[in-house]
């Protein structure tokens, strides 16, 4: 089976400083891992997707995440955090099938401060 | 380009009343069709997909249902709506070889 932990719910920064969320997964087959953002009552967008190419993936507003198959870590940082970065992110696993059923970890809030 | 409508947007629903909430992608044919409820602190839940017409998979038992009449089309339905049903639902789709989803905008139910 596979799983997806989020740790820490609610992270709060400074405008500017450093975003760190973090997610581990849990899979027995190689993941295909993904990191959505929702802002409040939209959909969610996808930020970044690991396939299985590049270990150090690039999204879209600045933001990447690096696949450490060791740590089965996949956690998302931006140098530089800005005020509109503020919602709520989802790290998400699935098989590596097409099609397969994403499963979502619990979500993290980010809040940006000036 | 693939787009996908959900809705409505919000709908207040008295309970034991009945539900169905409408779900279409364009610009594709056969995509692999979810239903996923968000509730506050839960994260997001699978509650059904679909992989064609008429095949509907259930993650959870609970008090809903979901029907593919069309390929494009996804519906979440239920008879008798609990108060427990109320949360942010939302449709996704996910094209054959492709990874990642594609998701509506979500509808705001609360079951009052």
């Amino acid at each position: 089976a596979q799983s997806v932990t989020q740790l820490g719910s609610h992270v709060s920064v400074s405008e500017g400083a450093l975003v760190l969320l973090r997610c581990n997964y849990s899979s027995s087959v190689p993941p295909y891992l993904f990191w959505y953002v929702q802002y409040p009552n939209q959909g969610l967008q996808l930020l970044l997707k690991y396939t299985s190419a590049a270990t150090l993936v690039k999204g879209i507003n600045g933001f990447e995440a690096e696949f450490k198959k060791s740590e089965t870590s996949f956690h998302l940082t931006k140098p530089s955090a800005h005020m509109s970065d503020a919602a709520e992110y989802f790290c998400a696993v699935s098989r590596g099938q097409a099609g397969t059923a994403l499963i979502f970890g619990k979500g993290t809030t980010l809040s940006v401060s000036s | 380009s693939q787009t996908i409508h959900q809705w409505p947007a919000t709908l207040v629903q008295p309970v034991g009343s009945p539900l169905s909430l409408e779900c279409t992608v364009e610009g594709t044919s056969n995509p692999n069709l979810y239903w996923y409820r968000q509730a506050a602190g839960r994260g997001l839940q699978l509650l059904f997909y679909s992989v064609g017409i008429g095949q509907i998979s259930s993650e959870v038992p609970q008090n809903l249902s979901a029907s593919r009449p069309q390929d494009r089309q996804f519906i979440l339905s239920s008879k008798k709506l609990l108060l427990s049903d109320s949360g942010f639902y939302l449709c996704a789709w996910r094209g054959s070889g492709s990874h990642g989803y594609t998701f509506g905008s979500g509808t705001r139910l609360t079951v009052v």
